[in-house]
């Protein structure tokens, strides 16, 4: 079981908005703005496309966005598009000891 | 163009022992964070060890004591030594560099990505 919380699923049509919520606790997503998301397509290693909670690494599309409130992190996905299509991930650095927990993934269906 | 490969994976018998690289191009290895993370068969991402820019280093708790990351500036090469293997220690292992580089700080997120090595830890 992973330490973040995610949803195992959502979908949307293309041009739709769709977020994906990672939930933790104080000690990880709540008490650090050092939460990140990475989009995985089959095959393919991870790619970041959010890091810090909300900055976007260079060449990432502005369609992506994240944000936090409390112990949930969010990414939303705005004008989707088919290649949106693939599994998401969160993490968060959890401090001294544990260092960084991952989120379960979510897989995004665009319909 | 930064890319990262990872080598030496395969088949290991509990117990055995395995040494993973890790090969940098575009960047120093010495001059940037670097992590592994793996991922078990049908399970999630999982955070292994990271070596900082000093050379120290830090674990996870379901390897501290039986994997050893290391570097060697001069071959600009990481390495994962695992001993002591087990069957849950079956993954995809990669290597990841803490990025983007910034102003110094780790930022616990992983901007490049190797293709990854499979370690198969079976009698």
């Amino acid at each position: 079981q992973s330490a973040l919380t995610q949803p195992a699923s959502v979908s949307g049509s293309p041009g739709q908005s769709i977020t994906i919520s990672c939930t933790g606790t104080s000690s990880d997503v709540g008490g650090y703005s050092l939460v990140s998301w990475y989009q995985r397509h089959p095959g393919k290693a991870p790619k970041l496309i959010i890091f810090e909670v909300i900055r976007r690494p260079s060449g990432v599309s502005n369609r992506f966005s994240g944000s936090k409130s409390g112990n949930t992190a969010s990414l939303t996905i705005s004008g989707l598009q088919a290649d949106d299509e693939a599994d998401y991930y969160c993490s968060s650095y959890a401090g001294s000891g544990t260092y960084v927990v991952f989120g379960g993934g979510t897989k995004l269906t665009v319909l | 163009e930064e890319h990262l490969v990872e080598t030496g994976g395969g088949l290991m018998q509990p117990g055995g022992s395995l040494r993973l690289s890790c090969a940098p191009s575009g960047f120093s290895v010495s001059n940037n964070y670097m992590n592994w993370v793996r991922q078990a068969p049908g399970k999630g991402l999982e955070w292994v060890s990271i070596i900082n820019r000093d050379g120290s280093t830090y674990y996870a708790d379901s390897v501290k004591g039986r994997f050893t990351f290391s570097r060697d500036n001069s071959r600009n090469t990481l390495y994962l030594q695992m001993n002591s293997l087990r069957a849950e220690d079956t993954a995809v292992y990669y290597c990841a560099r803490d990025g983007p580089p910034g102003l110094g700080e780790r930022r616990w997120a992983f901007d490049i990505w190797g293709p990854g090595t499979m370690v198969n830890v079976s009698s």
